[in-house]
């Protein structure tokens, strides 16, 4: 069975960083690209990067970029989020998901998220 | 990158039929045929429904059908049953390995 588990979620102030993991199990690892989703508890979803299975390709939001930093470990068949200069805006419950590949592929499964909260 | 325009709500009696709109541009929804459809209950994940406009993935009931137009990607579900009462999400490849969301749109069923 696919099982993504993410975890690293909490309050935080504005400004400060946060690093979000996901342990992925019951699949091939790195047969697979991986993503970050986030959702506004709410609210609708937004894209937040994606990495593909040998971290070749490493993609970003506009609302993210310079911030974040995707990275995945398929030793460990981990993947990770690095946040910086985390504002109230990134507040949300972030999602981990996979696809086959980068682009071109659904997201097909997902975990059930870890909320960051951004509050002074 | 703005996101996907999808109706709010959506509603329709038991048995009836439903289509949920998801309005792109050309370059997203109108220049690839990668638009993916999402189910959420409260409290869950997201559940692929639909992938590639029309394509279902094992297990999803036939009632829910996909389909696309210039900008505009559709989604029918027929023979609306309780359980089909969800938020819905689209998704489109929008090019340079991006991912776009709708806003989602929240099915009643009456």
């Amino acid at each position: 069975e696919v099982q993504l588990v993410e975890s690293g979620g909490g309050l935080v102030q504005p400004g400060w960083s946060l690093r979000l993991s996901c342990a992925a199990s019951g699949f091939t690892f790195d047969d697979y690209a991986m993503h970050w989703v986030r959702q506004v508890p709410g609210k609708g979803l937004e894209w937040v990067s994606g990495i593909s299975w040998n971290s070749g390709t490493i993609v970003y939001a506009d609302s993210v970029k310079g911030r974040f930093t995707i990275s995945r470990d398929n030793a460990k068949n981990s993947l990770y989020l690095q946040m910086n200069s985390l504002r109230t805006e990134d507040m949300a419950l972030y999602y981990c998901a996979r696809s086959k590949w980068i682009s071109g592929s659904p997201i097909d499964y997902w975990g059930q998220g870890t909320l960051v909260t951004v509050s002074s | 990158q703005s996101a996907l325009t999808q109706p709010p709500s959506a509603s329709g009696s038991p048995g009836q039929s439903v289509t949920i709109s998801c309005t792109g541009t050309s370059s997203d929804v109108g220049g690839y045929n990668y638009v993916s459809w999402y189910q959420q209950h409260p409290g869950k994940a997201p559940k692929l429904m639909i992938y590639e406009v029309t394509k279902r993935p094992s297990g999803v009931p036939d009632r829910f059908f996909g389909s696309k137009s210039g900008n505009t990607a559709s989604l029918t579900v027929s023979g609306l049953q309780a359980e089909d009462e969800a938020d819905y999400y689209c998704s489109s490849y929008a090019g340079n390995n991006k991912l776009l969301f709708g806003g989602g749109t929240k099915l009643t069923v009456l």
